[in-house]
């Protein structure tokens, strides 16, 4: 069964930084396309990054130069650190699989809160 | 960056009625645009890829149209199961990708 389960999420406060995980299991994270999309509170979705199977990544506007996209091969595990947070960073993040269509058309994770305050 | 911007925000609907989202982009994006739908608590879900096509699984009342700027997610007979938030979803500018801000659908 083709499973993400996210983690890492929780209340840091605005310049810090936090590390998100997500464990995939019944299929390799290295052989697909994997993105990260957040929904902050009362808005809607939001793409945030993605990483190749070659290991190249693309980052939003938003984001860029502050969230840094990496995988461990050996665990399965795709990582979004997150530096520098803002409260409009504040939000569900999902990780989810990008299909051959460039699509969402896979799997998704249940999603984990990070909450930005003071 | 492409915008996409999802009209009406709020879709007040009694079941059985037909729905008619929008979803219009900043510049043509050709037919490479997705619909979701997302349940309360729950990932989103893909119902319609490259305007037009129906993702596996999803029921025949869904369907997608358009080309260019202007695309249309139409429900035809809402289920009570329906009345959720939809959101559009281009790959025109691949690998960046970029989502509408969603309409929600609410049982009038």
């Amino acid at each position: 069964e083709v499973q993400l389960v996210e983690s890492g999420g929780g209340l840091i406060q605005p310049g810090g930084s936090l590390r998100l995980s997500c464990a995939a299991s019944g299929f390799t994270v290295s052989n697909n396309y994997m993105s990260w999309v957040r929904r902050a509170p009362g808005k809607g979705l939001e793409w945030v990054s993605i990483i190749y199977s070659g290991g190249n990544t693309y980052y939003a506007d938003s984001v860029k130069g502050r969230f840094t996209l990496s995988r461990d091969n050996s665990k399965n595990t795709l990582y979004l650190q997150m530096n520098s947070l803002r409260a409009e960073d504040t939000a569900v993040y999902y990780c989810a699989t990008v299909g051959r269509s460039r699509y969402f058309d896979g799997s998704w994770g249940q999603g984990t809160l990070v909450t930005v305050s003071s | 960056e492409v915008v996409l911007t999802q009209s009406p925000a709020t879709l007040s609907l009694s079941p059985g009625e037909r729905a008619t989202l929008s979803c219009r982009a900043s510049q043509s994006i050709s037919n490479y645009l997705a619909w979701y739908q997302q349940k309360p608590g729950q990932a989103p879900r893909l119902l319609i890829y490259d305007a037009s096509n129906r993702a596996t699984g999803i029921p025949a009342r869904f369907s997608g149209s358009g080309s260019g700027t202007d695309f249309t997610l139409t429900i035809s007979g809402l289920e009570p199961e329906d009345f959720v938030v939809y959101y559009c979803q281009q790959r025109s500018t691949w690998p960046l990708l970029t989502f509408g801000g969603g309409t929600k659908v609410e049982i009038k």
